[in-house]
């Protein structure tokens, strides 16, 4: 049973640029969310989706979109990338409804130059 | 969601039973303790979860007091490969809502 896939898992960007990152959920979840984590911090969370809409959102600015698939999987856009938009990008997913845990991918680390 | 109290660093010998404090002195009644723990530059790893009774699994056992101000999580045989950033959060039940992160307790288990 594969878990959380996140594409790529490594990524060099110029300031000003675009990126899009990807995830496949864990099979059998319906949920996905999306964090930031910088050097030395925890995970920040960033948005949430479910049945393709975007169900929570942290203090991210609008740069920051995603988008649900009707197969669960996301992806992550950044727009305008800043030099501060370099961290750890991690995926979760997990069942709408109940108490289980998320399952997190490895990450995609963006670093912006 | 609930914040949640940890201390910054704890240190462990190898063999030897891990103990993580975590104060969460606001918790509501509706609102799971969780544990994660994140080793260098991967992706956060579920450990366990408890409403109020004390759980166990291949991983770890989680106590929860009885006013469930505070939780304990112990790892009963550290290695060095539980050398980790251990998260503790509390989230309300059947909400599907999103884990806020602190900065955790890094776990350093000594040889």
């Amino acid at each position: 049973d594969a878990g959380v896939t996140q594409s790529p898992t490594h990524l060099i960007k110029t300031r000003g640029q675009q990126v899009t990152l990807r995830c496949s959920p864990k099979s059998g979840h319906d949920t996905v969310s999306w964090y930031q984590q910088a050097l030395g911090q925890g995970p920040q969370f960033i948005f949430q989706y479910y049945e393709e809409e975007e169900r929570q959102r942290g203090n991210f600015p609008d740069r920051f979109s995603g988008h649900q698939f009707p197969n669960y999987s996301s992806e992550l856009n950044v727009n305008a990338l800043l030099l501060g938009d370099s961290a750890l990008y991690l995926c979760a997913s997990s069942l709408a409804l109940g108490n289980s845990g998320y399952t997190f991918g490895s990450g995609t680390r963006l670093t912006v130059v | 969601d609930a914040k949640t109290t940890q201390p910054t660093s704890m240190d462990c010998a190898e063999g030897r039973a891990a103990n993580l404090p975590c104060n969460h002195s606001t918790i509501s009644g509706n609102e799971y303790v969780y544990w994660y723990r994140q080793i260098h530059s991967q992706g956060p790893q579920y450990i366990i979860h408890g409403l109020k009774n004390n759980e166990t699994n291949e991983m770890a056992s989680l106590i929860i007091t009885e006013d469930r101000k505070s939780s304990t999580l112990i790892l009963p045989h550290a290695t060095l490969r539980d050398t980790a950033v251990y998260y503790c959060i509390v989230r309300v039940a059947n909400t599907g809502n999103q884990f806020y992160f602190g900065t955790g307790t890094s776990l350093t288990v000594i040889p």
